[in-house]
C-alpha cells in the first residue's frame, strides 16, 4: 500500500491550489480517503473525507465551505483544493486511508507542505 | 462537534509507566485509535479499535476505553517513546470524518 503526494507548494494570498494523493497496491475506489492538516507546531486536524467509489464526502465544520475534496477512481487519485488560500492555510497536508468501519488510519502520504505568503 | 481533550504533556522516568488519557463524552461508545507522531515525520497508528496493536508495534504499548476516558499506556518507557501521541474516533455513520483528539507531548526525562 502506498499514498504518493504531490510536491510543497509556494502560493500567495488568493490564489487558487489543488494538491493530489495517488494510491497504489489496493483497490482504490473502496476504501475512505481522507485530508489531514497539521500548523506549524501544532496538532492532527481532520480536513474532510472522500470515499471514491461514489464520491460520498464529509467535511469537518471548520472547513466546510473552504476547501474541496474529490477523487477520480479512474486513476486512483484523490485532490484537495482551494479556490482562495490565506496565509492560515499554511500547513503540511497529509492524505491518509481509513480502514475499517472504525475509520483508523494504518496508511498515510509522505505529506504536502502548502505555505501562502505575500 | 465531538471534542477530544487530552493532556498537553506528560513526562515519564526511563522504565516507567507512561499514561495518556483522551476524554470524550460517553467514548466508551466509541472505537478509539492512537498515533504516535515524531519531528518531521507522517503519524504512525500504534493502537486501533481501543485496545489492538498493527503489527509490527511493540506489546508495550496498550489501549483501553470505557465511560468517558479512553487511555493509551506505553510500558517500560525509553528514549524512543518521546513523541506526540494523538487519538483519534470516527462514527461512520455520522456526516462528519474523524476527529483528533488535542494531542499530547511525551517526554523521557
Amino acid at each position: 500500500v502506498q499514498l504518493v503526494q504531490s510536491g510543497a507548494e509556494v502560493k500567495k494570498p488568493g490564489e487558487s491550489l489543488k494538491i493530489s494523493c495517488k494510491g497504489s497496491g489496493f483497490s482504490f475506489p473502496i476504501y475512505w480517503i481522507g485530508w489531514v492538516r497539521q500548523m506549524p507546531g501544532k496538532g492532527l486536524e481532520w480536513v474532510a473525507t472522500i470515499y471514491p467509489s461514489d464520491s460520498d464526502t464529509r467535511y469537518s465544520p471548520s472547513f466546510q465551505g473552504r476547501v474541496t475534496i474529490s477523487a477520480d477512481k479512474s486513476i486512483n487519485t484523490a485532490y484537495l483544493q482551494w479556490s482562495s488560500l490565506s496565509a492560515s492555510d499554511t500547513a503540511i497536508y497529509y492524505c491518509a486511508r481509513q480502514s475499517g468501519s472504525s475509520g483508523y488510519v494504518q496508511h498515510w502520504g509522505q505529506g504536502t507542505l502548502v505555505t501562502v505568503s505575500p | 462537534s465531538y471534542v477530544l481533550t487530552q493532556p498537553p504533556s506528560v513526562s515519564v522516568a526511563p522504565g516507567q509507566t507512561a499514561r495518556i488519557t483522551c476524554g470524550g463524552n460517553n467514548i466508551g461508545s466509541r472505537s478509539v485509535h492512537w498515533y504516535q507522531q515524531k519531528p518531521g515525520q507522517a503519524p504512525v497508528l500504534v493502537v486501533y479499535d481501543d485496545s489492538a496493536r498493527p503489527s509490527g508495534i511493540s506489546e508495550r504499548f496498550s489501549g483501553s476505553n470505557s465511560g468517558n476516558t479512553a487511555t493509551l499506556t506505553i510500558s517500560k518507557v525509553d528514549a524512543g517513546d518521546e513523541a506526540d501521541y494523538s487519538c483519534q474516533v470516527w462514527d461512520s455513520g455520522s456526516d462528519r470524518p474523524g476527529v483528533f483528539g488535542t494531542g499530547t507531548t511525551v517526554t523521557v526525562l
